[in-house]
């Protein structure tokens, strides 16, 4: 059984540049959310994805989008890097509520480590 | 962003000891989760907590979901060296399909064999 894979693992860009950040949620989960956790902190909520689309966001700018794609994998997208985006991006999969084995847990993948330089 | 607070910030103790750690929060939660990271990892889900007075174990990690259900604390006993890492605590309103976790800073274990 498959958990949550995350690429790339590491990457580095610079200031002004554009990313993309790929997640495939764990077998047989149907929800994916997307975490920003900056060096010494806790995980900070960027948004949720359900049926494609996003059902809840944090206080993030819209540089910061998603997708999701009906294989229930997603992307995160940031516009226009500045150097306080360098983080580890988590990604979490869950199930639905309607999938009636609602227990609320996420499930996390090893992240994906930004540097802004 | 929203942070809950959680003590230690972090620990040092000898192997063998037990190890208590907690989360408060402003606000109400209908889930508390305990995680821990280790570098260079994601979180991985220790033990989840749904009712408010709920003590449940898993292997020598005891956590409790607090009566005012804005608080939780985790217990380990027996420490070891790899229960070395960073331990976090999470609370969800979950309803529908919300999933946000609002998270703590962290609490830092070391153990010394």
């Amino acid at each position: 059984d498959a958990g949550v894979t995350q690429s790339p693992t590491h990457l580095i860009k610079t200031r002004g540049q554009q990313v993309t950040l790929r997640c495939s949620p764990k077998s047989g989960h149907d929800t994916v959310s997307w975490y920003q956790q900056a060096l010494g902190q806790g995980p900070q909520f960027i948004f949720q994805y359900y049926e494609e689309e996003e059902r809840q966001r944090g206080n993030f700018p819209d540089r910061f989008s998603g997708h999701q794609f009906p294989n229930y994998s997603s992307e995160l997208n940031v516009n226009a890097l500045l150097l306080g985006d360098s983080a580890l991006y988590l990604c979490a999969s869950s199930l639905a509520w309607a999938s009636g084995a609602n227990t609320g847990e996420l499930f996390f993948g090893e992240g994906s480590r930004l540097t802004v330089l | 962003g929203q942070q809950l607070n959680q003590s230690p910030q972090s620990m040092f103790i000898q192997e063998g000891e037990d190890v208590s750690m907690n989360c408060t929060s402003s606000s109400i939660f209908n889930t508390w989760l305990w995680y821990k990271q280790d570098p260079g990892e994601g979180p991985v889900l220790l033990i989840a907590l749904y009712k408010a007075g709920e003590l449940t174990s898993n292997g020598r990690l005891t956590a409790q979901f607090g009566i005012t259900r804005k608080d939780s604390f985790l217990n380990i006993s027996a420490s070891i060296p790899s229960d070395v890492g960073i331990y976090f605590c999470a609370g969800q309103n979950y309803a529908g399909n919300n999933r946000k976790l609002i998270w703590g800073l962290g609490t830092s274990l070391a153990v010394n064999p």
